[in-house]
């Protein structure tokens, strides 16, 4: 079946670590890759997002993501946590010839001071 | 206006009881998106509208769900006879238009409880 996995659930790190959000996609064909991020009462923000070409993008918030085809993956990665990121991040794709965000189930981050 | 607003915030209501959600989308923006946020669950997609078209209504749950849309403005979501399942997070997004490189903006959020 079709879906989007983020096998963490919850991940806790330590400011200044560095961090990585695993997502990986299960679709016939490469489709358009996003991440958002939903802090505490607040709505979603994108964070960065694939569509083609350079595999790694960079996006806000200093966070950047790979794409990695022969993985199914777009891993979210960040060299040094702030407390400040301290949120849920949500893995999502639009398939190319639809309209639709699928989302994964989500990862929550918390960081300790 | 500055950005996607909901309303209420948060809504309580009984088993049984018809509740409207309401969306104000960015002004201009003609894509209209609503999902479903279930507790410790990611988004599930309901349905969208392109203008006051909403060519794909696949993802709503029951026929209890509906929604319409003024032009290209405020859209509701209805859920009749609501159900405790029913409870979650709806969230409201808008875009410039459908295709996936225009990036869509989230509202807040409506919470329903519904005891």
């Amino acid at each position: 079946a079709q879906s989007v996995t983020q096998p963490d659930i919850h991940i806790t790190v330590s400011e200044g670590a560095s961090l990585e959000l695993r997502c990986n996609y299960s679709y016939g064909a490469t489709p358009y890759l996003f991440w958002y991020v939903q802090s505490p009462g607040q709505g979603l923000q994108l964070l960065l997002k694939y569509f083609s070409g350079d595999t790694l993008v960079q996006g806000i918030k200093g966070f950047e993501a790979e794409f990695k085809r022969s993985q199914s993956s777009f891993n979210l990665r960040k060299p040094s946590v702030h407390w400040s990121d301290a949120a849920e991040y949500f893995c999502a794709v639009v398939l190319y010839n639809t309209d639709k965000l699928i989302f994964g189930t989500g990862t929550r981050l918390q960081v300790f001071p | 206006g500055a950005g996607v607003s909901q309303s209420p915030s948060n809504k309580v209501t009984e088993k049984g009881k018809d509740v409207e959600l309401r969306c104000d989308p960015i002004s201009g923006h003609t894509a209209l998106y609503w999902y479903r946020q279930r507790l410790g669950q990611g988004l599930e997609f309901l349905i969208y509208f392109q203008g006051n078209s909403a060519p794909d209504k696949s993802g709503l749950p029951s026929d209890r769900f509906s929604a319409e849309r003024t032009g290209e403005s405020v859209s509701t979501l209805t859920i009749q006879r609501t159900q405790q399942e029913d409870s979650a997070v709806y969230l409201c997004a808008s875009s410039a238009g459908l295709r996936a490189n225009n990036e869509q903006f989230f509202g807040p959020g409506t919470r329903l409880t519904v005891l």
